[in-house]
């Protein structure tokens, strides 16, 4: 079974400050992760994703994430928010293999970007 | 062109009641979802469909019968509503059932029990 634990339940921040959204996962097989961000109101989208390889990861929106398999994280890093990266990020993770590839959630961190 | 669609945006309704929320995808995707996100943002998988077969079934109560027409569409029905109940539901797709496809997500049916 996997599991995925979201460090910071609310995160607020400065405009134009770096900001770190801190995802740690347990499995016992490998696994592909990811991060959701839902804007106020909306569903959710995509925003990365590690499946294999290069252990950084470039999203949209000068997000960017790092596999650390050692530690089992997969931290999510913006070096300058805007107040427009106000919104519920999501880290998820999903087994790479077996029938029920289902994805996993965190619980969610709220990012509140002030002027 | 809306990706994954939800009717209806807003539901309220008194407890007791049946109601029914509609999905649907023009993308072409094979897996469908319906999630329940509660209050405090906590997002849980209900049930999943691929090529109308139902494949995910959570602990879910029994008054919840989702129904797959084609592999486009998904609606879920709630009968007997109750307080709890109230929440954002989520459709979303997927292509294929292996675990490295993105889902994409309708823009959620807010629900109100009253």
């Amino acid at each position: 079974a996997q599991s995925v634990t979201q460090l910071d339940s609310q995160v607020p921040v400065f405009e134009e400050a770096p900001v770190e959204l801190r995802c740690n996962y347990s499995s016992s097989v490998s696994v592909y992760l990811f991060w959701y961000v839902q804007y106020p109101n909306q569903g959710l989208q995509l925003l990365l994703k590690y499946l294999s390889g290069s252990t950084l990861v470039k999203g949209i929106n000068g997000f960017e994430a790092e596999f650390n398999k050692s530690q089992t994280s997969f931290h999510l890093r913006k070096p300058s928010v805007h107040i427009s990266d106000t919104a519920e990020y999501f880290c998820a993770v999903s087994p790479n293999a077996g029938n029920n590839r289902k994805l996993i959630w965190g619980l969610g961190t709220s990012l509140a970007v002030n002027p | 062109d809306t990706a994954v669609s939800q009717t209806p945006k807003y539901l309220v309704t008194q407890m007791g009641n049946d109601k029914s929320i509609k999905c649907e995808q023009n993308l072409g995707h094979d897996t469908m979802y319906w999630y329940k996100q509660d209050s405090k943002k906590f997002l849980k998988i209900m049930f999943s469909y691929n090529n109308k077969e139902l494949i995910i079934n959570e602990t879910v109560p029994n008054r919840f019968s989702p129904k797959s027409p084609d592999k486009a569409h998904l609606n879920l029905h709630i009968n007997s509503l109750e307080l709890g109940d109230s929440a954002v539901y989520f459709c979303a797709s997927t292509r294929g059932l292996a675990g490295d496809n993105e889902q994409f997500f309708g823009p959620g049916t807010r629900l109100t029990v009253l």
